[in-house]
């Protein structure tokens, strides 16, 4: 059973970077899939952020891109994301997924997600 | 705001059928990408529930259908219970956006 977790400090002052990590379990990053960020604003929709390949390759959201940066620690099986210069509107759930980029290009797991805030 | 359109409620009474549509362009479902929807009850994260235009991943009732057509696809449930009374997001690629993963602007199913 693939499980995800995200973890990472809850509140973010305006101007700071976001930083948020993906424990991956029950399945090993190196053996395959893209792993991916989405984000949901509080009572809004789904936004995708980005996915990285076990190798280091990513594609980014265009509206992102220049804020955006995933990396992944095949040692550790996570993923990161880090989101810089974030203001209000940086506010929502932040889910990780498994991408399945080579396959139907669907999200198939999810993480539950947290909360993050973007606040002085 | 997203390039794929859903209604944003839809309603029914158990045991009704109900059906969302998902509507895109010729840079995303029109050209042939794949959609796939997913279910997201309250508070919790989203979960799969079509890939693949049609297809059911392992535990997901038959109740749930989807289909695509021209520029748009759409998610059917039969038999509504009760417990379907979610928010529903359909997802696909757009290539005009610089290869960007698109999702649609959702749609609220009550159960009447």
């Amino acid at each position: 059973q693939v499980q995800l977790q995200e973890s990472g400090p809850g509140l973010v002052k305006p101007s700071e970077t976001l930083s948020l990590t993906c424990a991956v379990s029950g399945y090993s990053i190196s053996s395959g899939y893209y792993w991916g960020w989405i984000r949901q604003p509080p009572g809004k929709g789904l936004e995708w952020i980005g996915s990285i390949y076990h190798s280091g390759s990513t594609y980014y959201n265009p509206s992102l891109k220049s804020r955006v940066t995933i990396s992944v620690d095949t040692s550790k099986n996570q993923f990161s994301l880090k989101l810089s210069s974030v203001t209000a509107a940086d506010t929502a759930v932040y889910y990780c997924a498994r991408h399945d980029h080579s396959g139907y290009d669907d999200f198939d797991y999810w993480g539950q997600g947290t909360l993050v805030t973007v606040s002085s | 705001q997203s390039v794929l359109t859903q209604p944003p409620s839809v309603s029914g009474a158990p045991g009704q059928r109900v059906t969302i549509s998902c509507t895109g362009s010729s840079s995303n479902i029109g050209a042939g990408y794949d959609v796939h929807w997913y279910q997201q009850l309250p508070g919790t994260a989203p979960k799969l529930l079509i890939y693949g235009n049609s297809n059911r991943p392992s535990g997901v009732p038959d109740r749930f259908s989807g289909s695509k057509s021209g520029t748009s696809a759409s998610l059917a449930i039969t038999g509504l219970q009760a417990e379907d009374e979610a928010d529903y997001y359909c997802q696909s690629y757009d290539s005009s956006l610089s290869g960007s993963r698109v999702f649609g602007t959702g749609t609220k199913v009550t159960v009447l």
